[in-house]
């Protein structure tokens, strides 16, 4: 079965500075889709980045990048030029194609803060 | 974010009672998922619906029964709840169950079982 494991419960940022959030993966599939959710406190879940396995280009939205070593089944997310606002529970999610591979699994999650 | 709603975003309850939870999604999809978030564990997938029939029910007790009456509204009905069932209830929708497909979360509810 697969899993996913984030292994900073939390992490702290300075204003301006730039973070990165650890995840790594099982899976014995080669195709497969990487997430990162944002989960900003009492609001609601939303999709910050995803990764296609099957591209070796790194995915990027903004300031936020990610780090995708599938020998290594590691999925790291890159936050630069932090702002207040990305403080928020991040989610790294995997799912596979159709069916029930399709449903996403999740980490446990890490806690970012931000300093002013 | 209001293309995914629930109601109510707060709810307490005691064991005895049954109470349901009611998600409603304005964004044209066809699949819509029931999650469960505790604390300091991963969110947990309850069910899933596509098109409007369960293709996912994953050992979920018997005391949570859902429902999707058309694409648009999902509901979790409760009963003879259990106090580790407090917890934060999430809905999501996608436009379909292929893995490639965003999922849209709504706000939650705060479920707490005394």
């Amino acid at each position: 079965a697969q899993t996913v494991t984030q292994s900073q419960p939390e992490m702290s940022v300075q204003e301006a500075e730039t973070v990165t959030l650890s995840c790594t993966y099982d899976t014995s599939e080669s195709d497969y889709y990487l997430f990162w959710y944002k989960q900003p406190p009492s609001r609601q879940m939303i999709l910050v980045i995803r990764q296609e396995a099957y591209k070796q280009q790194n995915a990027t939205e903004n300031r936020f990048s990610v780090n995708f070593q599938k020998a290594a089944k590691s999925f790291s997310l890159k936050i630069s030029d932090s702002q207040l606002g990305d403080a928020a529970m991040y989610f790294c999610a995997y799912s596979g194609y159709g069916g029930s591979q399709g449903n996403l699994i999740f980490g446990k999650g890490t806690k970012l803060s931000v300093k002013p | 974010e209001t293309g995914v709603t629930q109601t109510p975003r707060h709810l307490v309850m005691g064991m005895t009672n049954k109470k349901s939870l009611k998600c409603e999604q304005h964004l044209g999809h066809n699949a819509m998922y029931w999650y469960k978030q505790s604390a300091k564990k991963p969110l947990e997938l309850m069910f899933v619906y596509s098109l409007e029939e369960r293709v996912e029910n994953n050992s979920v007790p018997s005391r949570f029964s859902p429902e999707c009456p058309n694409s648009s509204h999902l509901f979790l009905h409760l009963h003879t709840l259990q106090p580790e069932d407090s917890a934060l209830y999430l809905c999501a929708s996608s436009r379909g169950t292929s893995g490639n497909y965003e999922q849209f979360f709504g706000p939650g509810t705060r479920l707490t079982v005394l």
